[in-house]
């Protein structure tokens, strides 16, 4: 079956900029989408199909993929950034959704 | 805009069966546009798909659980429902209800507010 892997954490000074990948086989030739979640809440949607925002997300969110690495890019990061962050793929050749385990953003 | 209500017990005694209910409002479960899924996502842990449908009836699951997984529709009512068998303490989530777009990308878009289901005697 087809594994997508974060890593379990990231950490970044305020005003800097955040970088969290997801690695899977072949990933280039997969559409990844982008969940923030904060504790208590539901997972919201910030990027889908490797790069588009839903309305409403700030610009400083963006996201590139290719190879084997989908990455998901904060800049200027800011305290309400702190969250849990996990990358989806739907799996074609199993008809299955894939979620990443999860990375945790820490803002210093 | 579009929302949806989660219902549901929120403790399962072990063996037994887990139900929830999801309701859409602001919107039709009967759009060709999207699936109408179920995400779990136990106690400080990662998300986990469980299985998505279409208006039609037709279903797709995680292979992991299908054997106990039971995803139906009620147009008549704009609901869609979760059923999973056999529940054991590892079943123990935060279950989530989302819409996901059709087609290959398969994003979820909207969310319920999640419930926590424990399952414990």
């Amino acid at each position: 079956s087809y594994v997508l892997t974060q890593p379990p954490s990231v950490s970044v000074a305020p005003g800097k900029t955040a970088r969290i990948t997801c690695g899977g086989n072949n990933i280039g030739s997969k559409s990844v989408h982008w969940y923030q979640q904060k504790p208590g809440q539901a997972p919201v949607l910030v990027i889908y199909y490797d790069s588009d925002r839903p309305s409403g997300i700030p610009e400083r969110f963006s996201g590139s993929n290719s190879g084997n690495t989908a990455t998901l890019t904060i800049s200027r990061v800011e305290a309400g950034d702190e969250a849990d962050y996990s990358c989806q793929v739907w799996d074609s050749s199993s008809d299955r959704v894939v979620f990443g385990g999860g990375t945790k953003l820490t803002v210093l | 805009q579009l929302q949806l209500q989660q219902s549901g017990p929120g403790l399962v005694k072990p063996s037994e069966t887990l139900s929830l209910t999801c309701t859409v409002s602001g919107g039709s479960i009967s759009s060709s546009v999207y699936y109408w899924g179920w995400i779990r996502q136990p106690p400080g842990k990662g998300l986990e798909w469980i299985g998505s449908m279409y208006y039609s009836g037709s279903t797709y699951y995680n292979p992991s659980l299908k054997s106990r997984v039971t995803i139906s529709v009620d147009t008549s009512k704009n609901q869609f429902s979760l059923k999973l068998s056999s529940v054991t303490a590892a079943d123990t989530a935060v279950y989530y209800c989302a819409r996901s777009v059709a087609g290959v990308t398969r994003n979820f878009d909207y969310w319920g507010q999640g419930t926590l289901v424990t399952v414990s005697s």
